[in-house]
């Protein structure tokens, strides 16, 4: 069974880009949940996603959006890019938010 | 914000010895996860112990759960270069599925 996939990996922007970043979960995941993990802040979730709909929300700004096709596939934008928006986003699919979560490797998004 | 912490936030200990990582949380919970992380990967799920369990096994791995401390336990027995790596607790809360971190635990395993 193939793993959670993000793409890309590594990512280099500048300030008041927008980046879109993918995830494609487990066949027959249902749920993706997206986390940014900073040295600063740790591991903070930014959104859950079932079944196309966006069940939960972290504490981030409205710069940071995400959606979700039909076929679970998943995608996070975040628009005006900062300096502080530099981190590791981390996808996460699994049956429902609170069972195990299976992560992809992330991806490293820095901003000169 | 974090609902859990994890203490200590750094633990370097020898080959062989037992690595004892401690967590605690702020409310009341469904579940509680451990997860893994090697330096520059994703999370790697380990082991889920529910609100109404107090200890749990899975192969070097023991977990306890104390639900009147708000607190858990991971204890690697006789651990390995390999086990190197952050170990984190998640909790999801009652009445919100989604999934918190605590600030996870540095183990580095000395050959």
């Amino acid at each position: 069974k193939a793993g959670v996939t993000q793409t890309p990996r590594y990512l280099i922007k500048t300030r008041g880009q927008q980046v879109t970043l993918s995830c494609s979960p487990i066949s027959g995941h249902r749920s993706v949940s997206w986390y940014q993990q900073t040295p600063g802040q740790g591991l903070q979730f930014l959104f859950e996603y079932f079944s196309e709909t966006q069940r939960n929300k972290g504490n981030f700004p409205g710069r940071f959006s995400g959606r979700q096709f039909s076929n679970s596939r998943s995608e996070m934008n975040v628009s005006t890019l900062e300096l502080g928006d530099s981190a590791l986003y981390l996808c996460a699919s699994s049956f429902t938010a609170n069972w195990p979560q299976h992560f992809g490797d992330g991806t490293r998004l820095s901003i000169l | 914000s974090q609902q859990g912490e994890e203490d200590p936030q750094a633990l370097s200990i020898q080959e062989g010895e037992n690595a004892t990582m401690n967590c605690s949380y702020k409310t009341s919970i469904n579940n509680l996860q451990w997860y893994r992380q090697n330096s520059g990967r994703g999370l790697v799920h380990l082991i889920l112990i529910r609100s109404n369990e107090r200890e749990k096994h899975s192969g070097r791995l023991r977990v306890t759960l104390d639900t009147s401390k708000k607190s858990s336990s991971l204890l690697i027995t006789a651990s390995r270069a390999a086990d190197t790596a952050s170990y984190f607790c998640a909790t999801d809360a009652k009445g919100n599925e989604k999934l918190t971190f605590g600030t996870g635990t540095r183990l580095t395993i000395i050959p």
